[in-house]
């Protein structure tokens, strides 16, 4: 089945260490997205990406870190410099970035100990 | 500023009747207006998605209407299920040199019980 994967689904950080959230996808898309969601706060985009080795920031960007060494790939690392981390991390991809579908994988929830 | 409102926040409603969630925009220029339900811990799924020149479009039991020029958009479930309980999220989208910029609402929380 076609689809993207987030893992791992529920994620500990503690204070100063940097975490990696991954995202594969094997829908053949072009265009890849990381968002944060907290309560009461709509979707905010924190990275895109809409090829291979390019990733542009989003609003929220600071204190995170991407990269896109393959098209099926877009990993997300949450840095020590994002001094409220704990959120539910969505990721998503759509055929282009002009493309009206987007596909969101299930989620990692990331939480500081 | 690009803003999506929607309303109510919550509902709670038994099964088997309809209800209708509202979401005002002031996006600008306006691309596409998508309703997704997102359960718990989940990821968001696509309801619908409709362009300026639509104003309506259906899912099953969900239908969208979109007024664009009053930025006005309603989702509608009919004939509620205990699986509708999820939040509600209207997203709406313009399109930039970077590809789609997407504004998402807060969500309307549904609880649709026995």
């Amino acid at each position: 089945d076609g689809g993207i994967t987030q893992s791992p689904k529920y994620l500990f950080r503690k204070e100063g260490q940097n975490v990696t959230l991954s995202c594969e996808q094997n829908l053949n898309h072009d265009a890849m997205y990381w968002y944060r969601q907290d309560p009461g706060q709509g979707l905010r985009l924190i990275y895109y990406s809409q090829i291979v080795n390019d990733f542009q920031k989003g609003d929220i960007a600071e204190g995170y870190s991407v990269s896109r060494e393959k098209k099926e790939s877009f990993p997300l690392t949450v840095t020590s410099a994002q001094k409220n981390p704990t959120a539910f991390y969505l990721c998503a991809s759509s055929i282009t970035a002009a493309n009206y579908g987007y596909t969101f994988g299930s989620g990692t929830r990331l939480t500081v100990v | 500023k690009n803003q999506v409102e929607q309303s109510p926040q919550s509902l709670i409603i038994l099964e088997g009747k309809n209800c209708t969630l509202q979401c005002n925009y002031t996006v600008s220029p306006f691309s596409n207006l998508r309703w997704y339900k997102q359960d718990t811990g989940r990821g968001p799924v696509s309801l619908t998605i409709m362009t300026f020149s639509e104003n309506t479009k259906s899912n099953g039991r969900y239908t969208a209407t979109l007024d664009a020029d009053t930025k006005q958009s309603s989702l509608h479930i009919t004939a509620s299920q205990l699986s509708d309980s999820a939040s509600y999220i209207c997203v709406v989208s313009t399109l930039t040199g970077g590809g789609n910029k997407l504004t998402f609402g807060t969500g309307t929380q549904l609880k649709v019980e026995l």
